[in-house]
């Protein structure tokens, strides 16, 4: 059965610091990997990583896969108080069912 | 543009009462899904869909039933509420392609007494 696991589960930092967000992946078939943010409701999507795009920015957020040791990085650069979210990292599995990990939250104070 | 919609927002539901969840998006996505999420294990797949009429069961289906008549709309049933039915249940859709990922709805918070 596929696999998510995302660490740390709870982070803080103070705004202006750089961090990193983990998931590693245990998947028979590996298709996609999704980064979502999740303030107070709905998930929005940050990025898809897939075996020909395995590099993705956005901003100060950054996304890397590493196909060969099986994990993703999430990288925030200079953070705000607004980047304060839980940060979901997921796999798109068959057809089109994600497999989620348990989520990292972030807290920036400031 | 709405996205997903979802409907109501809060319920609470007596043990043994049924309810439907109502989800409807605009985007012509040919796929939709329920999730639900609980704390400290992220989202998990009760039902999903890859099209008008076709259905099937993701983790956690039990106590759950989905139908799809339309591309727009994809409503879940629960058929009699228990406690550990107490959840944050999200919809999403997405185009057959995924390329610009999944879209949710902003949820529905269940509390089963």
């Amino acid at each position: 059965e596929d696999k998510v696991v995302q660490s740390p589960l709870s982070l803080v930092v103070h705004e202006g610091d750089t961090v990193t967000l983990n998931c590693s992946y245990e998947v028979t078939n590996f298709r996609s990997l999704l980064w979502y943010k999740q303030e107070k409701k709905a998930p929005t999507f940050l990025f898809m990583l897939t075996s020909s795009g395995i590099e993705k920015k956005s901003g100060r957020l950054s996304s890397i896969l590493d196909k060969k040791e099986l994990f993703s990085i999430l990288n925030i650069t200079a953070t705000q108080t607004g980047d304060s979210a839980i940060y979901l990292c997921a796999h798109i599995q068959g057809a089109q069912k994600l497999v989620f990990g348990q989520g990292t939250r972030l807290t920036i104070n400031p | 543009n709405a996205g997903v919609t979802q409907t109501p927002k809060f319920q609470v539901l007596k043990t043994g009462q049924s309810m439907t969840l109502q989800c409807a998006q605009d985007m012509n996505h040919e796929y939709m899904s329920w999730y639900r999420q609980d704390p400290g294990m992220g989202l998990r797949l009760i039902h999903y869909s890859v099209g008008a009429g076709i259905t099937d069961q993701g983790e956690v289906p039990n106590g759950y039933n989905v139908s799809r008549s339309t591309t727009e709309d994809f409503p879940l049933r629960l058929l009699s509420a228990a406690p550990s039915q107490t959840s944050v249940y999200f919809c999403a859709s997405s185009r057959r392609d995924r390329a610009f990922g999944y879209t949710f709805g902003s949820g529905t918070r269940l509390t089963v007494v």
